[in-house]
């Protein structure tokens, strides 16, 4: 019940294309919905985060779209760049575990110039 | 320049021994995490300290260990005991009210054999 579902595992786009990665939960207890940017060798750098209240989050070109009747949320990068090109994370936080984030499994998002 | 320091960033050890790694941070945050890395697993907690002299085990605390003496410092022990211990390991710190909002370190490559 603590698992957060993240697909696909890879994902290649070409320059321009809108890239779209998907997770589901299962546990309701989750009231927070971060998703992390990893580029080779470094650590993870918070993109974009969503609440369970909200749809939609837009900032720039990284969108969060949020179900919370399916349990399902998702990033969107549009007009996706080369330098798009790094591991995304999604994760969630129960709202009753102070900051024990789980994480997805991880999209491998490679953009072709 | 604020941020999170890991050192080294690679480690080699032989089976048998145990190994420290290096988490320093100068972003004044309360809390501070430990998390292992392994290829197609997302990120897993090890164990997380919300203030000084304090810590909690997180969903794979077995056969590491923790200190938290000073704010700035969370060292992580990888015993003998843990019986995979290679993988790439990541220190996070938070603010308190945003436990949620992790900065992350460039992590440790440990590699035993």
């Amino acid at each position: 019940q603590q698992q957060v579902k993240q697909s696909p595992q890879s994902l290649i786009v070409q320059k321009g294309g809108i890239s779209i990665i998907n997770c589901a939960y299962e546990n309701t207890a989750f009231d927070y919905f971060p998703w992390y940017q990893q580029f080779p060798g470094k650590g993870p750098a918070l993109l974009i985060a969503i609440r369970p209240d909200v749809s939609e989050k837009k900032e720039g070109r990284f969108t969060i779209s949020f179900n919370k009747s399916a349990k399902q949320f998702s990033l969107h990068i549009m007009d996706s760049q080369p330098g798009d090109s790094a591991t995304y994370f999604c994760a969630a936080r129960p709202g009753t575990s102070y900051g024990k984030l789980t994480f997805g499994q991880g999209t491998i998002l490679t953009v072709h110039p | 320049d604020g941020g999170i320091t890991q050192s080294p960033k690679y480690l080699f050890r032989k089976e048998g021994q145990n190994v420290t790694l290096s988490c320093e941070q100068n972003l004044n945050h309360d809390a501070m995490y430990w998390y292992r890395q392994d290829p197609g697993q997302g990120l897993r907690l090890i164990y997380y300290s919300q203030i000084v002299n304090d810590f909690q085990k997180g969903d794979i605390a077995e056969g590491y260990s923790v200190s938290r003496e000073k704010k700035e410092s969370f060292p992580l022990t990888v015993t003998s005991a843990q019986k995979n211990p290679t993988a790439f390991y990541l220190c996070a710190s938070s603010i308190r009210a945003a436990p949620y909002e992790q900065y992350f370190g460039p992590g440790t490559r440990l590699t035993v054999t």
